[in-house]
This record gives C-alpha cells, sequence and structure tokens, in this order.
C-alpha cells in the first residue's frame, strides 16, 4: 500500500513564524504535490515537483517555497506565516501510469495537516 | 486554463435515497476524469474516467463521463450515513499529473 505521511496532524503558529509542514512517500513516486484547501474552494495547487531539486508553482504559490532534497520527502516553507494562511494543508503523491494514447494520473494523499495561524 | 465546477455544493439526504454529483469541465488536453471521496482526511480514489459513455462500478457507486458534453456524473444508490463525505472531481492538467480540482460536494446522509 502507498503511504503518505505528513510531520504533523495540527499546528499552531504565531504570525511571522517560519514554519515547515514535511511530507514523506515511500512508494518511489515522482511526483509530488502540495495543496490547501479551505472551504467552498476546493484543493487549490500550492506547489509540486516532478523530480528531485524540481519544483514548479501550482495556483497559489505566493507566501509559500517548497524543497526537495531527496525524492520521498517535499517540504512546504511558509518563510512569514500569516493569518490567511489558516487552512488545512494536504500533501500527494503520484507515479506516472501509462495506459494506452492518454497517460492517467492518480495520486495519493497524506492524513493533512491543520495549520492555525494566530 | 481548465475549469471544473462541481453541483450541488452541498447536498443533505436520508439514508436509503439516491443521489446524483455532477461535475463539469473545460480542457485543453482531456486526458481522463477523477473521483474522489474525502472524509475526516486524505481523500481517497474512487474513480478514473477515461472514455465517454463507459460506467464505472464499484459497489453502490457508479460514474460516467460524457467527453461531447464535459461533464461526468456520480451515482450512489441505497445511501448510507458512511457514505458522508466530500466528493471531489478533478482533471489532470500536465504530463507531470498536476490535478484541478472542483470545489467539492459535501454530502451528508441522515439516519
Amino acid at each position: 500500500d502507498v503511504k503518505v505521511t505528513q510531520s504533523s496532524r495540527y499546528l499552531v503558529k504565531r504570525t511571522g513564524e517560519k514554519v515547515f509542514l514535511e511530507c514523506v512517500q515511500d512508494m518511489d513516486h515522482e511526483n509530488m504535490f502540495w495543496y490547501r484547501q479551505d472551504p467552498g474552494l476546493g484543493l487549490r495547487l500550492i506547489y509540486f515537483s516532478y523530480d528531485v531539486k524540481m519544483k514548479e508553482k501550482g495556483d497559489i504559490p505566493e507566501g509559500y517555497s517548497v524543497s526537495r532534497e531527496k525524492k520521498e520527502r517535499f517540504s512546504l516553507i511558509l518563510e512569514s506565516a500569516s493569518t490567511n494562511q489558516t487552512s488545512m494543508y494536504l500533501c500527494a503523491s503520484s507515479t506516472r501510469l501509462a495506459g494506452g494514447p492518454a497517460a492517467v494520473y492518480e495520486q495519493y494523499f497524506g492524513p493533512g495537516t491543520r495549520l492555525t495561524v494566530t | 486554463e481548465d475549469k471544473v465546477v462541481q453541483s450541488p455544493l452541498s447536498l443533505v439526504v436520508h439514508e436509503g435515497d439516491t443521489v446524483t454529483l455532477n461535475c463539469s469541465y473545460e480542457v485543453t488536453n482531456f486526458r481522463s476524469l477523477l473521483w474522489y471521496k474525502q472524509e475526516k482526511k486524505a481523500p481517497t480514489f474512487l474513480f478514473m474516467l477515461t472514455s465517454s459513455g463507459i460506467e464505472k462500478k464499484s459497489g453502490r457507486l457508479s460514474s460516467i463521463l460524457d467527453k461531447k458534453e464535459l461533464f461526468s456524473i456520480l451515482n450512489i444508490t441505497a445511501t448510507q450515513t458512511g457514505d458522508s463525505a466530500v466528493y471531489l472531481c478533478a482533471l489532470p492538467e500536465t504530463s507531470y499529473g498536476k490535478l484541478t480540482f472542483g470545489q467539492g460536494t459535501i454530502l451528508t446522509v441522515h439516519p
């Protein structure tokens, strides 16, 4: 079974603090993703990585950075936390499944980190 | 830009009812459409649809895709309280598997 773990389930930080969220997957997946989930907005992609040291901005990268030094680990960094970054953060990983004329991708999610910034 | 819109945003039913959840989309280069179920924590994969008109089925859940009209539906028959969850529809956008999600439908099933 694919396992994606996140370092914390709940986290409370103060405005201005630097925050690290860690994600580890054990299936040798190439791709890893960070999302935030807010009521009524669904999951929105912050950053993703398709290989070690490679990263791409998602839809809402502002205020975040990421690091992928090892294939199994993808870290999300909030350089200076703000109250509007209070949210549920979900990490996911995927490999590339080739099937027919179209490649299809299934992502496996971690349990999430509920971050509160006060 | 790819877009996914789900409806309704929330739904309250009683056990035994049948529900239909909708997902409409706009996409530049269609690869597949995915459905996820999210209970208290991580979304879990339900279905991946790539071809129009072919129903995917898993127990009381089924889903179908219409690539001409650009939508998919997820049906749940004989609902149970354990079906209460957020149901998410998503499209992969790039060769790296980046997913665009809809807002989700919150389903609540009362006993």
